[in-house]
């Protein structure tokens, strides 16, 4: 069966300080892969997603970025985090198609202080 | 476009029925059902892909209009796993790869 990890759980970082959120699937070939962004008590914005290595759209200007060396491995980072990136970040896979559900990992809550 | 919600929050006693309805101003390919419970991550329910479908889970069904510019989320019998917050979502491009969440409707059940 598929299963998603993301990590770590929780992290509380100074504003300015760098960011590197990352997200591994295991279980299934050449998935599509999304990082979501949710601020409190708010809905999911799409910040990126991915249909295969190397492959990066992105939804939304800012100072984030995302890259994936593997086929199963989707990274979130920032050079300068701002008090504006804080939030829920929750990194999701699926196989696609025109049903294309997405199952998602446990996220990533974040504080910039 | 966002699909919207409504309504925005509802409280529920235990056993109660309520509707999550989900529009949109142009007609969808398909709708897909979350639900989100505090603190977590959300969790696949339902997809409806065709006009005039209703799909069922449990005590939990939902309905896509004939002219799939609507969809509405039931849930019978409330139990108090229901309380979460209810996405729905839906493709915002024809590659079917970026998934457009709803605004969000927040569900309490209470004893």
């Amino acid at each position: 069966s598929q299963t998603i990890h993301q990590w770590p759980a929780t992290l509380v970082q100074p504003v300015g300080s760098p960011l590197s959120l990352e997200c591994t699937v295991e279980g299934t070939s050449n998935p599509n892969l999304y990082w979501y962004r949710q601020a409190a008590g708010r809905g999911l914005q799409l910040l990126f997603y991915s249909v295969g290595i190397g492959q990066i759209s992105s939804e939304v200007p800012q100072n984030l970025s995302a890259s994936r060396p593997q086929d199963r491995q989707f990274i979130l980072s920032s050079k300068k985090l701002l008090l504006s990136d804080s939030g829920f970040y929750l990194c999701a896979w699926s196989v696609g198609g025109a049903k294309n559900i997405q199952y998602f990992g446990a996220g990533t809550r974040l504080s910039v202080l | 476009q966002q699909p919207v919600q409504s309504p925005q929050a509802v409280i529920l006693r235990e056993g109660e029925d309520a509707v999550i309805n989900c529009s949109s101003s142009k007609a969808l390919y398909s709708v897909h059902w979350y639900r989100q419970k505090h603190g977590e991550a959300p969790v696949f329910l339902m997809i409806l892909l065709k006009g005039g479908e209703q799909k069922g889970h449990d005590k939990i069904s939902a309905s896509f209009n004939e002219k799939k510019q609507q969809s509405s989320l039931y849930l019978t019998a409330s139990q108090l796993s229901y309380s979460g917050t209810y996405f729905c979502g839906t493709f915002k491009n024809t590659g079917f790869q970026k998934l457009v969440f709803g605004t969000g409707t927040r569900l309490l059940v209470s004893p």
